[in-house]
């Protein structure tokens, strides 16, 4: 089955305490993205990869790492987490930036920062 | 940067047609998508357009006026299962070739019976 998979599915954690959400898609994408979800915000996104080893800053990058060392893995690290961070992150892909639009979604994960 | 422009909620009856715009400001215009969002689900792709015009898919169909900077998601034959959150996105790409996306705040359709 075609998926875009994501771990943890919630997490809480505290102040300063580094942390990956890991993201796995199995359809061979090229381009792979990270957003995060707050009310009234719609979808920011934070990093995107067109490709193995080239990423980029989406609109929120601040406060966030990615890489991209796999095609199918592009992992959000959190260095320093803080509080203004708890949100719901989804991860995304699509076949080609070249390509139509159609972005598939991770199940998100829900981050708490204490 | 970009901005996008979409209403924040609307009410529709069922079985009823309702269209939800959406109005952006951007360099590097690529395409404008549509996406829907249930309450605690992840956004489900339903059309993208790059080009002026109408596309359709089903009950849904996607305008874009390239012109205006404008677009609209039509929802035709609404059914109770339609209510769900729906954002505009715009992708836009620099000169290195390099496509970032930025969504609408979503626009919160409420089918009533």
């Amino acid at each position: 089955e075609a998926q875009v998979t994501q771990n943890p599915r919630y997490l809480i954690t505290v102040t300063g305490k580094k942390l990956t959400v890991t993201c796995s898609q199995n359809m061979n994408h090229e381009y792979m993205s990270w957003y995060r979800q707050d009310p009234g915000l719609g979808l920011r996104q934070i990093y995107y990869s067109m490709n193995v080893e080239v990423t980029d800053k989406g609109d929120v990058p601040e406060g966030y790492k990615v890489s991209r060392k796999e095609k199918r893995n592009f992992p959000l690290i959190l260095e320093s987490p803080s509080p203004n961070q708890t949100s719901l992150y989804f991860c995304a892909s699509s076949s080609s930036f070249r390509s139509t639009d159609t972005q598939y979604f991770g199940p998100g994960t829900r981050l708490t920062v204490l | 940067g970009q901005s996008l422009e979409q209403p924040s909620e609307v009410t529709a009856v069922e079985g009823a047609i309702v269209q939800i715009n959406c109005t952006y400001q951007t360099s590097g215009f690529y395409g404008l998508s549509w996406y829907q969002q249930h309450d605690g689900g992840a956004p489900t792709f339903l059309s993208y357009n790059a080009l002026d015009g109408l596309e359709e898919t089903g009950r849904f169909s996607s305008f874009l006026s390239r012109s205006d900077s404008y677009g609209y998601l039509l929802l035709q034959e609404l059914q109770m299962k339609d209510s769900a959150s729906y954002f505009c996105a715009v992708r836009v790409q620099n000169s290195g070739g390099y496509q970032k996306v930025t969504f609408g705040i979503g626009t919160k359709l409420q089918v009533i019976p």
